[in-house]
């Protein structure tokens, strides 16, 4: 079956330093989804990549989608406390959407 | 609604108690979705409507999970004797088509059993 892993597990940076999160899979993705949950919130939508090698900017945030479309990364420039919580991967598949097991961001002020 | 949304926002349950978990899509939203999840982990898929038709169930860990949808808008998950195992939150989430669009989380029902 589809394995796609997230890596990693957790991330504690200085504010100010740059965070990037990786997801891989083993095989070819029709698209990716990328969702940050906040401490005690549910997910909320960031972005969604569907083409080979795609890059898309969202103020500090870049996420890119690999030109084999098996991985993809989001990358955070200097990190802001408001950045905290957890960032996961979503990967469709038949209608489903199925998470990553998620990159948890600390901020140290 | 403008939002995705689940009642009860929090529930205690003994064990072996039974519990039902509401959800109203965002109106006109074809898909619906329920995840579980575990403290500190992703969401779990359980299972996924399409209107009124159930896809995929296949992420139910048990024949104590049921999920239904009778007229395509509001879902009932429920789960039968409950066990300390199904403690977690409980997200369901909605989508406007058939795939490939933004799915919109509500805020989940909190499940303790004691």
């Amino acid at each position: 079956g589809q394995q796609v892993m997230q890596i990693p597990q957790y991330q504690h940076v200085q504010e100010g330093e740059d965070f990037t999160t990786y997801c891989n899979s083993s095989t070819t993705l029709s698209n990716i989804q990328w969702y940050k949950q906040r401490p005690g919130g549910h997910p909320v939508f960031l972005i969604q990549l569907v083409k080979s090698g795609e890059v898309k900017k969202q103020k500090r945030l870049t996420f890119q989608f690999g030109e084999a479309k098996k991985n993809s990364s989001l990358h955070i420039t200097a990190t802001q406390t408001t950045d905290v919580g957890t960032y996961f991967c979503a990967w469709g598949s038949q209608g489903n959407l199925i998470f990553g097991k998620g990159t948890k961001l600390s901020v140290k002020p | 609604g403008a939002g995705v949304s689940q009642s009860p926002r929090y529930k205690v349950a003994k064990r072996g108690q039974d519990v039902a978990l509401r959800c109203d899509p965002i109106s006109g939203h074809v898909s619906l979705f329920w995840y579980q999840q575990a403290l500190g982990q992703g969401p779990e898929f359980l299972t996924y409507f399409q209107n009124e038709a159930q896809l995929d169930k296949s992420g139910l860990p048990s024949d104590r999970f049921f999920a239904e949808r009778p007229e395509g808008s509001v879902s009932t998950l429920k789960i039968q004797r409950t066990q300390q195992e199904d403690s977690a939150v409980y997200l369901c989430a909605s989508r406007r088509g058939s795939s490939g669009n933004t799915i919109y989380f509500g805020e989940g029902s909190w499940l303790t059993v004691v």
